[in-house]
């Protein structure tokens, strides 16, 4: 069946330097990929997605490209903020399937 | 546009009380509506989803039920409450079955059963 694994956190970085996060899915057909962040005490808000290979998704300086040949939606930035801190969340959604399916969410935590 | 609102934000509940969460969504017909629980420091667990009025499908075996009495009204319920039923609730929607429709999630219920 589908899958998504995300890298463990929690990632502690200082501010400025580039940040990646690693997300890897198991998947049959042609799935679209999402990352979703987590700020403290709110719900979950759609960072970027790609809906198909070689796709490049990007918002609020934040990058995912979509590598079937890897099977891979790592998220990157290239100098994090502070605000930045939260909780990030890679998901799949199959062509005919209702729901997401998650990782389990990386903590990133930005020091100034 | 399209919103979504969750009621209560907090909720202190006793072991063996009943609850009753609420998702209502404006601004779209016949979404996919979806309950998920998220654990302190966990990730999500999809608990229910919904593609229609009545039409409750669940993904886990607990005491919690769903149901939708309208096409756009979400109501998780729980006739006992456990301790392990605390945790922060997430309602979603979703427009459709494409792929590449994304999940829109509302701000959450925190759940503490005492």
């Amino acid at each position: 069946g589908n899958s998504v694994t995300q890298m463990e956190g929690p990632v502690t970085l200082s501010e400025e330097a580039f940040l990646t996060i690693n997300c890897t899915y198991t998947a049959t057909g042609y799935p679209s990929l999402f990352w979703y962040v987590q700020y403290p005490g709110e719900g979950l808000q759609l960072l970027l997605k790609a809906t198909k290979a070689d796709d490049k998704g990007s918002n609020k300086g934040f990058e995912a490209t979509y590598r079937k040949e890897t099977t891979s939606f790592h998220l990157e930035k290239g100098s994090v903020q502070v605000s930045d801190s939260a909780v990030y969340f890679c998901a799949l959604r199959g062509d005919s399937n209702y729901q997401l399916i998650w990782g389990a969410g990386t903590k990133l935590i930005i020091k100034p | 546009s399209q919103t979504i609102h969750q009621w209560p934000a907090t909720l202190v509940q006793p072991v063996g009380s009943p609850l009753s969460l609420e998702c209502t969504v404006e601004g779209t017909s016949n979404p996919n509506l979806y309950w998920y629980r998220q654990a302190a420091g966990r990730g999500l667990q999809l608990l229910f989803y919904s593609v229609g009025i009545g039409q409750i499908s669940s993904e886990v075996p607990q005491n919690l039920s769903a149901s939708r009495p309208q096409d756009r009204q979400f109501i998780l319920s729980s006739k006992k409450l456990l301790l392990s039923d605390s945790g922060f609730y997430l309602c979603a929607w979703t427009r459709g079955l494409a792929g590449y429709n994304e999940q829109f999630f509302g701000p959450g219920t925190r759940l503490t059963v005492l």
